[in-house]
């Protein structure tokens, strides 16, 4: 099983640029996340859904766009990349929700630098 | 918000030592969990606990629920070099929105053989 399967793994962006870090699950969970992690941080959720259609967000949501057109898909868009959002970015999926058991299976992890 | 505070930051030990790291918050959770990230890896979940002063062992890696609720601990015995990583602790409640699972910062371990 491939479970949580995260493109590209690393990427260079240049200020001001956009990208769309893309996500994909084939688990059938209807919760998706977008996590990042910065250094001595831990993790800060930046959006997540509940099913296809259905987004929200999370604690950290500026400077980011998300979509779920389809259960297996979570892209995470960037449009304008700065500095600040430097990071490694982790989705991940859950079968239930995460504040009922917490499990949550993640990705390998992007790697993103603005310069 | 709510934070959790997880000691120590990063760990130090030789092959063999047992190793105790835990998480404190202000505020109180239904649900305590510990997750490990392995270098170039996303976290994988450890141990879920889901009542107070429960206490829970998968295999050298122990983790109990504090009865205050506001506290977690995870003791790993007789360690190896594989154990080598970030640990995460995590809490989250019931019944609230999708954004209440919270993650500490993380306890850096290093294993020297």
């Amino acid at each position: 099983n491939a479970g949580v399967t995260q493109t590209p793994k690393f990427r260079i962006l240049k200020i001001g640029q956009s990208m769309t870090l893309q996500c994909a699950q084939d688990m059938n969970h209807n919760y998706m996340y977008w996590y990042r992690q910065d250094p001595g941080m831990g993790l800060k959720l930046i959006y997540y859904s509940v099913g296809a259609g259905i987004t929200d967000k999370g604690e950290v949501p500026n400077g980011y766009n998300v979509s779920r057109s389809t259960t297996e898909d979570f892209p995470l868009r960037l449009e304008l990349a700065a500095p600040s959002q430097t990071s490694v970015y982790f989705c991940a999926s859950s079968y239930r929700p995460q504040s009922s058991t917490g499990e949550l299976f993640f990705g390998e992890g992007s790697r993103l630098t603005v310069l | 918000g709510q934070q959790l505070n997880q000691s120590p930051q990063s760990m130090f030990i030789q092959e063999g030592e047992d190793v105790s790291m835990n998480c404190t918050s202000s505020s109180i959770f239904n649900t305590w969990l510990w997750y490990k990230q392995e270098p170039g890896e996303g976290p994988v979940l450890l141990i879920a606990l889901y009542k107070a002063g429960e206490l829970t062992s998968n295999g050298r890696l122990t983790a109990q629920f504090g009865i205050t609720r506001k506290d977690s601990f995870l003791n790993i015995s007789a360690s190896i070099p594989s154990d080598v990583g970030i640990y995460f602790c995590a809490g989250s409640n019931y019944g609230g929105s999708q954004g209440n699972l919270i993650f500490g910062k993380g306890t850096k371990l290093s294993v020297k053989p």
